[in-house]
């Protein structure tokens, strides 16, 4: 498997305009999260997914961020208007989970690096 | 709301030293609790996960124990390599989803 995968790597914008993240899961992994990672903040859980579902949204910082998951093999993280304070390197990881220790894992993307001009 | 800390911030050993790596959380009623490696620039790889049933993990030159009673973990790693050299972020899950995330432990290891 290629592993999770985002696009783009580098996204470089200005202030005010829509900016639109992309995911895509392990095949097979039934939760999705979206992270964000600043040196303020550390690394902070936006939202997850279970079996396409949003469960817990209660990381997304304000109306201006918006997740959807439309099959299990996509989602978007997208930000309208976007702001400088935005900026930071935006993390999807998938995971499997059945509650034993093979599992729950989470395996992490590459990242998208957001900086809003 | 679950705090997760990491202490030291930064640390920096000689070749070949054992060494560990602290994390203390508040809440105790856990579901797992993870152990990651950060390479500057790159995401997150999952080194070991601990069920809350569970005492340790281990692999290979790593060893992860949780005590949940206490609210700690330690993570172990013998004969440091330079290729150790990273950022160790604890993660601790309270259902099958939620994480919260440690603030990281930057390892340098010296040749």
């Amino acid at each position: 498997d290629a592993g999770v995968i985002q696009s783009p790597r580098h996204e470089v914008t200005e202030m005010g305009q829509e900016v639109t993240l992309r995911c895509k899961p392990i095949s097979g992994h039934d939760y999705l999260f979206w992270y964000r990672q600043t040196m303020m903040r550390g690394l902070e859980l936006l939202i997850y997914f279970n079996n396409n579902v949003p469960i817990d949204d209660s990381g997304m910082p304000e109306d201006r961020f918006s997740a959807k998951m439309p099959n299990a093999s996509f989602s978007t993280l997208k930000i309208q208007p976007s702001e400088p304070r935005d900026s930071a390197v935006y993390f999807c990881a998938s995971s499997l989970t059945s509650g034993g220790a093979s599992t729950d894992t989470q395996y992490f993307g590459p990242g998208t690096r957001l900086t809003v001009l | 709301k679950q705090e997760v800390t990491q202490i030291p911030a930064a640390l920096s050993v000689p070749e070949g030293e054992n060494l560990v790596l602290n994390c203390s959380f508040t809440d105790s009623a856990i579901y797992n609790l993870q152990w990651f490696r950060q390479d500057p620039g790159k995401g997150l790889t999952s080194l070991l996960l601990i069920q809350s049933s569970q005492r340790e993990q281990t692999s290979g030159r790593l060893n992860a124990s949780l005590d949940k009673s206490s609210g700690r973990s330690t993570l172990y790693i013998a004969a440091s390599q330079p290729g150790d050299s990273a950022t160790y972020l604890c993660a601790v899950s309270t259902n099958a989803g939620k994480s919260t995330f440690g603030d990281g432990t930057t390892l340098t290891v010296k040749p």
